[in-house]
């Protein structure tokens, strides 16, 4: 069945470690993205991409790196942990070119908390 | 700057009660707007959309939203909620191309039997 899959889905790690947060689409799209939220709060674009090789920054400064080496994956890592990184992250993927709107799928989210 | 507002962070209702949530967006150019839905323990997924034409949009459901561009506002509706409403709705604005979303804060809808 066509997905998105995110790993883990809660995360407690203390300051100063590296972690990555996995992304994964089985529906062949070329467009993902990163949002981050915290409780209450608006969902914050930090992180897209158009296709393979291809990476953008959002809209939200965010200290976390990207890569897209391949369609179905869009890991998510951040160097070294703050509790300010505390939230929850989203990915998502869509189908569409250049400037077509269409359906974002997302995923069950990663929950953050760094100590 | 492009932006979107959500009135009412919290709304509680009984069953076959009507439903109206607020969204207000600030943007001066050609408006997509996206209404999704997550509900309890489930991935956030589209409701509905308005891209062009007629400004009542019928989503899932039973919900519409009406598309009123002098007031800059897209609001969600249903007549009769069902216990079975019961999520989390944010309100999106498409920005700069791209399919890049701007949300709102969404609101938590509650209902009761």
């Amino acid at each position: 069945e066509a997905d998105i899959y995110q790993t883990p889905r809660y995360l407690v790690i203390g300051t100063g470690k590296k972690i990555t947060l996995e992304c994964s689409q089985t529906m062949g799209h070329d467009k993902m993205y990163w949002y981050q939220q915290d409780p209450g709060m608006e969902l914050h674009l930090i992180h897209y991409s158009y296709g393979v090789n291809s990476t953008e920054k959002g809209d939200l400064s965010s200290e976390s790196t990207v890569s897209r080496i391949r369609t179905e994956h869009f890991p998510l890592t951040l160097e070294s942990a703050r509790p300010s990184h505390t939230s929850q992250y989203l990915c998502a993927s869509s189908e569409g070119g250049a400037g077509s709107y269409n359906e974002q799928f997302f995923g069950p989210g990663t929950r953050l908390t760094v100590l | 700057a492009q932006s979107v507002s959500q009135h009412n962070h919290h709304v509680i209702l009984s069953e076959a009660a009507s439903l109206e949530l607020g969204c207000n967006y600030s943007y001066g150019g050609t408006v997509n707007l996206f209404w999704y839905v997550q509900y309890p323990g489930q991935h956030l997924q589209l409701l509905l959309k308005y891209f062009s034409g007629d400004p009542l949009v019928k989503g899932i459901k039973g919900f519409e939203a009406e598309f009123i561009k002098s007031k800059f506002s897209f609001n969600l509706r249903k007549p009769s909620v069902q216990w079975s409403d019961t999520a989390e709705y944010f309100c999106a604005l498409g920005s700069g191309g791209y399919n890049k979303l701007i949300f709102g804060a969404g609101t938590r809808l509650a209902v009761h039997p």
